[in-house]
């Protein structure tokens, strides 16, 4: 099974700080790769698929990057909104997600 | 619009079961998988698997082979995914969930959740 290991588990940032979180694959998962935002008592909220392409209505300071095993996330400005926990997840052979990254106030 | 609506919270006791069900509505019941996913408090979401409501085909998750089956009647737009033998460490709120569309892989519709609770 494909293992999905996200770093950091948490990042303290402030107001207009570039934030940038980091999701390993345990083999190649070529671009099928997607990012979620997620606050207390809500389902996940899809920010980014394939790696890389914005999902409509999401800020553009959301960007990610990455192929194969190697993906990153980042935050161009962080705004008060974006205090939350981020999770990646492959779909490359079923659906595993990472343990997440909560991005808390500094 | 597209969406995804679950049966109410249980409390179970250990070893028992518990069914949960997904009404799904705003659009065509057979042309997506329904795929269930559950999180633990604190924890990072888990995949259990999926049912295809065309044919009722259906892919487990290695550690829930054995205890979970997953069904649909397309009759009701409904899916259904029931866990047995459960232990505490199944306390977990359970989603149901729905890729965003054909060309767009990544969850983009999510039920609102069902928390099941298992307690002695």
């Amino acid at each position: 099974d494909i293992q999905m290991t996200q770093s950091p588990s948490i990042l303290s940032a402030s107001v207009g700080d570039r934030v940038t979180i980091t999701c390993r694959a345990s083999q190649s998962i070529s671009y099928w790769l997607a990012w979620y935002q997620q606050k207390p008592g809500k389902a996940p909220k899809l920010l980014i698929y394939k790696a890389s392409s914005l999902e409509s209505g999401v800020p553009s300071r959301f960007s990610g990057s990455g192929s194969g095993t190697e993906f990153t996330l980042s935050i161009s400005s962080l705004q008060p909104d974006d205090f939350a926990t981020y999770y990646c997840q492959e779909y490359y052979s079923y659906w595993t997600f990472g343990q997440g990254t909560k991005v808390e106030i500094k | 619009q597209v969406q995804l609506v679950q049966s109410g919270a249980e409390v179970k006791k250990p070893g028992a079961s518990v069914k949960v069900s997904c009404q799904a509505s705003g659009y065509t019941f057979t042309m997506y998988h329904i795929h269930w996913v559950r999180q633990a408090p604190g924890q990072g979401p888990e995949w259990m698997g999926w049912i295809d409501p065309n044919n009722g085909d259906t892919k487990y998750a290695r550690r829930f082979q054995g205890r979970v089956t997953m069904t649909r009647d397309t009759s009701l737009t409904s899916a259904y995914m029931e866990l047995s033998r459960l232990k505490s460490d199944d306390t977990a709120i359970y989603y149901c969930a729905r890729r965003r569309s054909v060309p767009i892989p990544g969850v983009g519709y999510w039920g609102q959740g069902t928390l099941v609770t298992v307690s002695s």
